[in-house]
């Protein structure tokens, strides 16, 4: 069975540049989380869909980043205009529904200079 | 505000000895799930517990679920080079949340 893919591995940006990251979960898998974790802590939510409905973006920054699932499976995260902060490992989740395992993609580091 | 709080943040041991991983919140939680992560890569699933004091054994590491299911302890037993990584819990309330995560050094 297929992982979690993620891509780019890797993106640098200056900032006030935009970047997209992007994400194809698990077949079937109804529930896709995406996290910001910065260097050495744990995960920050930033939204979780289910199926391409939205269930939690409480803590994604909305004037800077958005989010989208079209058709329930592949995803789309995006920043414009990056900021240093920004600078963090972008991760992309999926599980079956909202309350099995969660399986991690490896990521999308991103530095913003 | 951190949801949930882990104990220690760094540790950094020698090959053989035993250590706890603490993971502490006020709320209640569905279910708790323990992650280990290595650097370059995405947090793997250890173990998901469910039941107000439930225990689980994975070889030389015992999770428990505390009573009232607010908080968690992982316990490694003759910890070896390769448990370095960073754990972490993660507590389900319609979604996962996660504590800050415990940096764990063995050295041989």
């Amino acid at each position: 069975e297929a992982g979690v893919a993620q891509s780019p591995r890797y993106k640098i940006i200056e900032k006030r540049q935009s970047v997209a990251f992007w994400c194809n979960p698990i077949s079937g898998h109804a529930t896709l989380y995406w996290y910001q974790q910065i260097l050495g802590q744990g995960p920050k939510l930033l939204i979780q869909f289910q199926n391409n409905g939205v269930v939690d973006d409480s803590q994604l920054p909305k004037d800077r980043f958005s989010a989208e699932r079209l058709k329930g499976v592949d995803s789309t995260l995006k920043i414009q205009p990056a900021k240093l902060e920004d600078s963090a490992v972008y991760l992309c989740a999926s599980s079956l529904f909202w309350n099995t395992e969660a399986f991690f993609g490896q990521g999308t580091r991103l530095t913003v200079v | 505000t951190q949801l949930l709080e882990q104990s220690p943040q760094f540790l950094s041991i020698q090959e053989g000895e035993n250590l706890t991983v603490y993971c502490n919140s006020s709320s209640v939680f569905s279910s708790l799930q323990w992650y280990r992560q290595e650097p370059g890569e995405g947090p793997v699933l250890l173990v998901t517990v469910v039941t107000g004091g439930e225990v689980k054994k994975l070889k030389r590491l015992t999770f428990q679920f505390g009573d009232a299911r607010k908080d968690s302890s992982l316990h490694i037993t003759a910890a070896q080079p390769g448990d370095t990584g960073l754990y972490l819990c993660a507590g389900e309330r319609s979604k996962l949340i996660f504590g800050q995560g415990t940096t764990l050094q063995v050295k041989p």
